[in-house]
């Protein structure tokens, strides 16, 4: 069974740093998605960035950027030029590649709840 | 539609009684899925659907819970003779490939 790591429960940082978001997972599927979602008060679940287990260069989305290590089994999701909206809930999330037309369940982390500091 | 679209958006039922709750997934997408979220939790998987039948229903927690998908499109959990640990908010997502889920806003449900 896939499990999905994230060991930091709260995060905070100051309007315009940086900060990094851990996430690690275990697997012993070769190929699959990794994903980080975003989760703001209203409830409503955003996809901030995916990574193709396949591809070694790491996904990028304007602040947001990633660094997967495949064999650490690490997903880091960076946030640059952090903004007050980018106030959240985090999670990351695993699906295994699946075949034949079907999509497969995502596994999710516990989160990491952000604060954007003024 | 736009977006997947779920309701109602809060919903407080007595202890014992049944509730049942409706997603409607974006005009296309041939997957369907159902997460509950207890607070301060992740998503907890409960069941997939590719069209109208349900290859993995192994995340439902108890005989209590029950979903279907009619014509590929709408869907709806119903939770018989809810308890207190029912309570959460239930979200339901779409997708068409390997991109990605999109999700709607989720029902809250409190069970008193």
């Amino acid at each position: 069974a896939q499990t999905v790591t994230q060991s930091q429960p709260e995060m905070s940082v100051q309007e315009a740093e940086t900060v990094t978001l851990s996430c690690t997972y275990d697997t012993s599927e070769n190929n699959y998605y990794l994903f980080w979602y975003k989760q703001p008060p209203s409830r409503q679940m955003i996809l901030v960035i995916r990574q193709e287990a396949y591809k070694q260069q790491n996904a990028t989305e304007n602040r947001f950027s990633v660094n997967f290590q495949k064999a650490a089994k690490s997903f880091s999701l960076k946030i640059s030029d952090s903004q007050l909206g980018d106030t959240a809930m985090y999670f990351c999330a695993f699906m295994k590649r699946s075949y034949g037309g079907s999509q497969g369940n995502l596994i999710f982390g516990k989160g990491t709840k952000l604060s954007v500091k003024p | 539609g736009a977006g997947v679209s779920q309701s109602p958006s809060n919903k407080v039922t007595e202890k014992g009684k049944d509730v049942e709750l409706r997603c409607d997934p974006i005009s296309g997408h041939t997957a369907l899925y159902w997460y509950r979220q207890s607070l301060g939790q992740g998503l907890e998987f409960l069941i997939y659907f590719q069209g109208n039948s349900a290859p993995d229903k192994s995340g439902l927690p108890s005989d209590r819970f029950s979903a279907e998908r009619t014509g590929g499109s709408v869907s709806t959990l119903t939770i018989q003779r809810t308890q207190q640990e029912d309570s959460a908010v239930y979200l339901c997502a779409s997708s068409l490939a390997w991109f990605g889920y999109t999700f709607g806003s989720g029902t809250r449900l409190t069970v008193v």
